[in-house]
């Protein structure tokens, strides 16, 4: 069964550093792999996908994520926090039954400090 | 502009009132999805339609019951019969049903009962 653990429910930057938020993935097959975030009160933005091609995946907003199969990891990074990155991300692995259903992760609230 | 769209944005009800929550796409994709969100989690799936005249159960359709008579719509009703309805709920569309295709999620409607 396919699921994921976001290690982190708060994650607090100061702007102009380093974000990383870390995601764990459990899959029996090669995972589609997914990070979403959600600003307060809105729907959710797709940021990336990884499905079995680059294991370097790069998003929007400057975001990126490594998926590691040997770590079942996929952390989502940015070199430099902005103050509009402050929001919830979800990690999300997609079954891989015929349902193709997403699970989500429990979500990290991130906080950019001026 | 292409989008998904759900109104409203807040609605109030009472206890023992059925109530539906309204989507609507533009962005001609067959697939739609209802998703719950509950402080502190991730969603969860309530319903989903392949395709016009078809849906399927998700995880917690109980309490719940949707339509698809048109591509472009699927509204979803909380039933009385739904024990905890304060949500924030997702409406969310993809190309087609399936492994590569990602999901695009419209703003949300926040339900409170009482």
């Amino acid at each position: 069964a396919q699921s994921v653990t976001q290690l982190d429910s708060h994650v607090s930057v100061s702007e102009g550093t380093p974000v990383l938020l870390r995601c764990n993935y459990s899959s029996s097959y090669s995972p589609s792999l997914f990070w979403y975030v959600q600003h307060p009160n809105k729907g959710l933005q797709l940021l990336l996908k990884y499905t079995s091609a680059a294991t370097l995946v790069k998003g929007i907003n400057g975001f990126e994520a490594e998926f590691k199969k040997s770590e079942t990891s996929f952390h989502l990074t940015k070199p430099s926090a902005h103050m509009s990155d402050a929001a919830e991300y979800f990690c999300v692995v997609r079954r891989m039954d015929s349902s193709y259903k997403l699970i989500f992760g429990s979500g990290t609230r991130l906080l950019v400090r001026p | 502009d292409g989008g998904i769209t759900q109104s409203p944005k807040y609605l109030f009800r009472k206890e023992g009132q059925n109530v539906t929550l309204s989507c609507e796409q533009n962005l001609n994709h067959d697939a739609m999805y209802w998703y719950r969100q509950d402080p502190g989690q991730g969603l969860r799936l309530i319903y989903y339609s392949q395709i016009v005249n078809d849906f399927q159960k998700g995880d917690i359709a109980e309490g719940y019951s949707v339509s698809r008579e048109k591509k472009e719509s699927f509204p979803l009703t909380v039933t009385s019969a739904q024990k905890n309805p304060t949500a924030f709920y997702l409406c969310a569309s993809s190309i087609e049903f399936g492994i590569t295709y990602e999901q695009y999620f419209g703003p949300g409607t926040r339900l409170t009962v009482t």
